[in-house]
């Protein structure tokens, strides 16, 4: 079992609709919590940056972290075709430097 | 744009050669990692520098190695190449007083045949 799960999709919207994106894990001792979003053939870009649990918004993005159930997700609101790509979750532990763990990424659709 | 850059773009290489990838960072950006982003799968961690020295290595062998330079700019060699070696590397610097994530560079994309 890896040690982030996420669902591979693809996972098809239409535009306007609220996506919700979703990871599992199993280290409680993760302490960052990131999202990435990553179009084909680039590197991945940073979205959310989440410490600890709880919530987060930015613009159209809410991340949210559940650390009792060793769950985050992201919600993207008003998606646009512009929004289609592969988002990757990302965590980290405190003393870990650098060190992320990614899931393995689900891939978005959202069509016009 | 993330202020990192990485080259090639792209390379071919054969089993059983050597290859030498390349990332620039920010000034200021005195911690770097890379990670190995195989064919429809998450980044996986190699190792981290920080200040010219290796300081964190995830599960990979001796043949992936690294250089950090004073000048922000850093090197992933990867010795004996195997097949299962293609994939996007990928380079991801911070200054290592910024509580915030670190950017990532496009990636390198080498296809080993």
């Amino acid at each position: 079992q890896k040690e982030v799960e996420q669902d591979p999709g693809p996972l098809s919207v239409p535009e306007g609709a609220i996506v919700s994106l979703n990871c599992t894990y199993s280290n409680s001792a993760f302490q960052y919590f990131m999202w990435y979003r990553q179009y084909s053939r680039k590197g991945p870009e940073l979205l959310m940056y989440t410490y600890s649990s709880g919530n987060k918004e930015d613009g159209r993005f809410t991340a949210q972290v559940d650390k009792s159930s060793k769950y985050i997700s992201l919600f993207i609101r008003d998606s646009q075709p512009s929004d289609s790509a592969t988002y990757l979750c990302a965590m980290r532990l405190n003393n870990a430097g650098n060190m992320l763990t990614f899931g393995g990424g689900t891939r978005l659709m959202v069509k016009p | 744009e993330t202020g990192v850059t990485q080259s090639p773009t792209h390379l071919i290489k054969t089993r059983g050669q050597q290859v030498t990838l390349r990332c620039s960072s920010q000034s200021g950006h005195n911690t770097v990692s890379w990670y190995q982003q195989a064919l429809g799968q998450g980044p996986q961690f190699i190792f981290q520098y920080y200040r010219e020295e290796e300081n964190g290595r995830g599960n990979f062998p001796p043949r992936f190695s690294g250089l950090q330079f004073p000048n922000y700019s850093s090197e992933l060699n990867v010795n004996a190449l195997e097949l299962d070696d293609s994939a996007l590397y990928l380079c991801a610097s911070r200054p290592a007083d910024q509580l915030g994530e670190q950017y990532f560079g496009p990636g390198t994309r080498l296809t080993v045949t």
